[in-house]
């Protein structure tokens, strides 16, 4: 079936640290892919998504581009904030499947000030 | 962005009782909800898609009779934990698409439900 792995945490990084979180997936079609977060105490938020290959999904400084070739949906931003400390999913959807979003196991990040 | 409300975000319950949880579109239409079960420091275990006006569909190993769902309408979908025991204590959280946008747009997320059974 459909899967999602991303690299464990949890992750630690000074401030202005340039951050990458893989993501790789498994998928019988052609998925949507995501990436989410969850502040402490809260619910998940859409961080962004990308619908077909080589799309780039970007918001609050972040990127990821979806990458068919190697099934990757790898997280970057080039300089992290104390604020970004959160866990990050990483997620796919796939047409025709009830909408199911699977979701990776969540990498938890700290951002040392 | 569109507003999924869940309630109550924290409920303490006794050994044996059941709780009802409740998920709400509250700007949108939702055919479909889903709800996820989320364990300390692990990632969210799909339960079940609650679909309105019919049966939910529940994955595999989840207990149909422990976990009730009922959808019955475009924006409410309710999970009730009957007979609670001290391991369904938990985070639940529940999401919805809104039914009149494509397949495959983000899903909305609500605040999740903190279950301790005590």
């Amino acid at each position: 079936g459909d899967s999602v792995t991303q690299m464990e945490g949890p992750v630690t990084l000074s401030e202005e640290a340039f951050l990458t979180i893989n993501c790789t997936y498994t998928a019988t079609g052609y998925p949507s892919l995501f990436w989410y977060v969850q502040y402490p105490g809260e619910g998940l938020q859409l961080l962004l998504k990308a619908t077909k290959a080589d799309d780039k999904g970007s918001n609050k400084g972040f990127e990821a581009t979806y990458r068919k070739e190697t099934t990757s949906f790898h997280l970057e931003k080039g300089s992290v904030q104390v604020s970004d400390s959160a866990v990050y999913f990483c997620a796919l959807s796939e047409r025709g499947r009830d909408d199911k979003i699977i979701f990776g196991k969540g990498t938890r990040l700290h951002i040392l000030p | 962005g569109a507003v999924v409300s869940q309630h109550p975000s924290r409920v303490i319950c006794k050994s044996g009782t059941s709780v009802k949880i409740e998920c709400r579109s509250l700007d949108f239409q939702a055919t479909t909800m889903f709800w996820y079960r989320q364990f300390p420091k692990q990632s969210l275990m799909l339960m079940a898609t609650s679909n309105e006006g019919s049966k939910a569909t529940y994955e595999q190993g989840v207990e149909k009779d422990k976990f009730l769902i009922n959808h019955a309408s475009l924006t409410l979908s309710t999970l009730t934990v009957t007979s609670a025991h001290p391991e369904d204590s938990s985070f639940y959280i529940c999401s919805a698409r809104d039914s009149a946008r494509s397949m495959n747009t983000e899903a909305f997320f609500g605040q999740g439900t903190r279950l301790t059974v005590v």
